[in-house]
């Protein structure tokens, strides 16, 4: 099945600077690779999600680029805000469906120090 | 708000007891899918149903069967409970029944066991 690793664990960065978090996966099968943003007592949401026909995506603050080739996509956040704090999961998986479902990281604790 | 609704929020029970937690997906939602969040495993695909039909299958155990009711609404039944199934259980809800569709999740149920 899919694997996802995803680093760093914890990052802490000063507020208004940029923010990166990296994933990579091990099945060149997977075509749909989604990020959320889980917040205190929540539910994770998602922020954005990229498919493999494309190599970058951007909402405001927030891109996400894909490498298809070494299977690793990254999410960067710019001129980070104290509300950025939060726990991110990178997730991958097939949008044709099957047994695997989405396979997330195990997340990233981002801090946004003042 | 995601307008995905889980009860109860908390749960405390005993080892070897049974639970059954529920799931009431957005309004015009057709698939839904549970996750078990622990801190070791991070977020676990579990299952997922779409217009109440099992559609995919993760990493749950036997002891664990869920169902999608005519209203669409979802219960997860956790049987046998064991210490180590103390976690946080989401459900997402999304439109369509591929990966690549938006999912949003619950706030989730705590299950302690004791």
């Amino acid at each position: 099945g899919e694997n996802v690793e995803q680093h760093p664990s914890t990052l802490s960065v000063q507020e208004g600077d940029s923010a990166v978090i990296k994933c990579t996966y091990s099945d060149s099968a997977s075509n749909y690779f989604p990020w959320y943003k889980q917040e205190l007592g929540k539910g994770p949401q998602l922020i954005i999600d990229i498919r493999s026909n494309v190599g970058e995506k951007k909402d405001q603050r927030i891109a996400v680029t894909l490498n298809k080739t070494a299977k690793h996509f990254s999410l960067h956040i710019t001129e980070t805000q104290p509300e950025d704090s939060a726990v991110y999961f990178c997730a991958a998986g097939f949008s044709g469906g099957g047994a695997d479902g989405l396979t997330f990281g195990k997340g990233t604790h981002l801090i946004i120090q003042p | 708000d995601s307008g995905v609704t889980q009860t109860p929020k908390h749960l405390i029970t005993a080892t070897g007891q049974r639970v059954t937690l529920r799931c009431s997906p957005r309004s015009g939602d057709l698939s839904v899918y549970w996750y078990q969040q622990s801190l070791d495993q991070g977020l676990q695909f579990l299952i997922q149903y779409y217009n109440g039909e099992e559609r995919a299958k993760g990493n749950i155990l036997e002891r664990f069967s869920a169902q999608q009711f005519p209203d669409l609404h979802s219960e997860l039944n956790l049987s046998s409970l064991e210490l180590g199934d103390s976690a946080l259980y989401f459900c997402a809800s999304s439109v369509g029944g591929r990966w690549n569709t938006e999912a949003f999740f619950g706030q989730g149920t705590r299950l302690t066991v004791v």
